[in-house]
């Protein structure tokens, strides 16, 4: 079936420092591609997505591009902040899904550090 | 509009004892969704809600799980006979997905109810 893998965590930067969090999935013909964030006591939240292999999804900094070959979905920043210290979640959609189901990773923690 | 909303927040219940949860949608969202997520894992789906009617359901919903969503809109999310196993937090997601409209959104989530099994 569809799944999702994602580093482990926690990941721990220091600010400004460079950040990729690596996320390969397993899916049938062509899934959409999201990443989620989750800041302390808050629900999830849709960061970037894209639909589309070559698609690259961004916000906030924060970029990921649709890797058909690889299979990958990985997200990078150029520069974190303390303010970005949360858990971030991969996470796919089936193709012809839509939004129907959406199938995470394991999350990835992240701590930045003044 | 105050984003999706899910009622109680917490919920601590003896094994054996029946639950139920509240979920509000934004209020133009006829999709509806509700995960479960139990520590240090992401969510896991479990079913999902078009206006009213229930349109999948995945494995992980036991006989002792049932959902509603009555008037397509608000939805209750039903645990009988709890087991410790249940303890997790039960998060309710909605979107908007109007076909033939190219008006679709991503799934909103809200913060979850906490469930625990003592």
């Amino acid at each position: 079936g569809d799944s999702v893998t994602q580093m482990e965590g926690p990941v721990t930067l220091s600010e400004e420092a460079f950040l990729t969090i690596n996320c390969t999935y397993t899916a049938t013909g062509y899934p959409s591609l999201f990443w989620y964030v989750q800041y302390p006591g808050e629900g999830l939240q849709l960061l970037l997505k894209a639909t589309k292999a070559d698609d690259k999804g961004s916000n906030k900094g924060f970029e990921a591009t649709y890797r058909k070959e690889t299979t990958s979905f990985h997200l990078e920043k150029g520069s974190v902040q303390v303010s970005d210290s949360a858990v971030y979640f991969c996470a796919l959609s089936p193709q012809g899904g839509g939004y129907n189901k959406l199938i995470f990773g394991a999350g990835t923690r992240l701590a930045v550090h003044p | 509009d105050t984003g999706v909303s899910q009622n109680p927040r917490h919920k601590i219940t003896k094994r054996g004892q029946n639950v139920t949860f509240r979920c509000d949608p934004i209020s133009e969202h006829n999709r509806l969704y509700w995960y479960r997520q139990t520590l240090g894992q992401g969510p896991e789906f479990l079913t999902y809600f078009q206006n009213e009617a229930q349109l999948e359901k995945s494995r992980l919903l036991s006989d002792r799980f049932s959902a509603e969503r009555p008037k397509g809109s608000f939805s209750t999310l039903e645990i009988q006979r709890t087991e410790q196993g249940d303890s997790a937090m039960y998060l309710c997601a909605s979107s908007l997905a109007g076909a033939g409209t190219g008006r679709n959104t991503e799934a909103f989530f809200g913060q979850g109810t906490r469930l625990t099994v003592v």
